[in-house]
């Protein structure tokens, strides 16, 4: 099983739209999550990051988590063309090691 | 003003050469991180430094070699490089060790072995 999995996509959404990002793990004892925009050939930029159960809101991104469903998600409002990238979704653990999922992809379509 | 820098940006080079790839950072971080992308993006911790002491070190082959010489400095060496060390490597940082710290990356290292 592995330990964080993410739906590869693409996800295509309308310019416009909400793009809902989805993230499950498999370690219970999770306690921070992430969320990184990996546009093609840069790195990975922090867009958000979550560490208790509930919602996250900062402006067009929210994040929410469900610890007891092992599930955190990545809502995209109002989404626009420059958003098109790929979302890594990352666990922590132990000294800071961070877990990644392989990514999905969006495209926002104009 | 750059946070988290690394050189070079590409490296090219022949099967069984000796590579190094150097990473800096100036946000006064304590920790810092060696990561591997490989060509299904798939993207897996390799080292940690906290204090230029080493706390994570995942199963990588014993080429890799980290080494940091102060905590805004980490380099990565990699002897007798492989077809299959192909990959972008990325370095980042965060202000302590603990699970409650961002990380910050850098812009990556693409190598390419021939």
């Amino acid at each position: 099983q592995k330990e964080v999995e993410q739906n590869s996509g693409p996800l295509s959404v309308p310019e416009g739209a909400i793009a809902s990002l989805n993230c499950t793990y498999s370690d219970r004892g999770s306690q921070s999550f992430f969320w990184y925009r990996q546009y093609s050939g840069k790195s990975p930029e922090l867009i958000m990051f979550i560490y208790s159960n509930g919602d996250k809101e900062d402006g067009r991104f929210t994040a929410q988590l469900n610890k007891a469903s092992q599930y955190v998600s990545l809502l995209i409002r109002d989404s626009q063309p420059s958003d098109s990238a790929t979302y890594l979704c990352a666990v922590n653990g132990y000294g800071n090691k961070l877990v990644f999922g392989a990514g999905t992809i969006l495209r926002v379509k104009s | 003003d750059t946070a988290v820098s690394q050189t070079p940006k590409y490296l090219v080079t022949q099967m069984g050469n000796d590579k190094s790839i150097k990473c800096e950072q100036n946000l006064g971080h304590d920790t810092m991180y060696w990561y591997k992308q490989d060509s299904k993006k798939f993207l897996k911790i390799m080292f940690s430094y906290n204090n230029k002491e080493l706390i994570i070190n995942e199963t990588v082959p014993n080429r890799f070699s980290p080494k940091s010489p102060d905590k805004a400095h980490l380099n990565l060496h990699i002897n007798s490089l492989e077809l299959g060390d192909s990959a972008v490597y990325f370095c980042a940082s965060s202000q302590a060790a603990s699970e409650y710290n961002e990380q910050f990356f850098g812009p990556g290292t693409r190598l390419t072995v021939l």
